[in-house]
């Protein structure tokens, strides 16, 4: 399967923008780039997916690089209640499987 | 409410013991999952049902035991488990396993597993 490429963590502050970028330089063509994010002591929860065209549903939006080689997922502003680990995942069409790697640990500061 | 209901959410059992985690899916849903979180570690798919049907075991001891009587309802039966089973175990659901584009899966809230 092909892997992504995550930075553990990153840090935000309260109503500014945050760009969490991925990269999955070995994405096959028809892979499916999903966004899951799980909250403390819950379940995770989908974000937003994307094929090959930048994504925006009232959650947040995905920017999709012209290769596909890396996407980013944008919080337009974040509150505090988005603080919790984002998954960028690829979900091959032939298996339908997600598998999640470790994720970034978003912070939000007040 | 997410739709995907686990029961119970916390279970302490012993070694010897024989006990069940439930999930049911008030979605419509014909896909099943199961996977499992361990401290400091990705989510790993465990098991995975199509139509009441297993299409993936992910290499997991035998001594966890998938049950899918049907759709709505998928079962994991714990015997003999060790301490490092002890884990969050989440049961999700989907459209269908092979559906792809927006084929969203929907996690449960998890069951906290102890085993002592």
């Amino acid at each position: 399967d092909a892997k992504t490429t995550q930075p553990n963590s990153m840090e935000s502050n309260e109503e500014e923008p945050v760009h969490l970028p991925c990269n999955h330089s070995t994405i096959s063509g028809t892979d499916y780039i999903h966004w899951y994010r799980q909250l403390p002591s819950q379940g995770p929860e989908y974000v937003i997916h994307g094929l090959t065209s930048n994504v925006n549903n009232r959650m947040a939006s995905l920017a999709i690089a012209e290769d596909r080689k890396s996407s980013t997922l944008i919080l337009h502003r974040a509150t505090l209640r988005d603080a919790a680990v984002y998954y960028c995942i690829l979900r091959p069409r032939n298996t339908g499987k997600l598998i999640f790697g470790q994720g970034t640990t978003l912070q939000v500061k007040p | 409410e997410t739709g995907v209901t686990q029961t119970p959410r916390h279970l302490v059992m012993g070694m010897t013991n024989k006990k069940s985690l439930k999930c049911e899916q008030h979605l419509g849903h014909n896909a099943m999952y199961w996977y499992k979180q361990s401290a400091k570690k990705p989510l790993e798919l465990m098991f995975v049902y199509n139509f009441k049907e297993q299409t993936e075991n992910n290499s997991v001891p035998s001594r966890f035991s998938p049950e899918c009587p049907n759709s709505s309802h998928l079962f994991l039966h714990l015997h003999t488990l060790q301490p490092e089973d002890s884990a969050l175990y989440l049961c999700a659901s989907s459209q269908d396993q092979w559906r792809t584009g927006s084929n969203t899966i929907y996690f449960g809230e998890g069951s906290w597993l102890t085993v002592v």
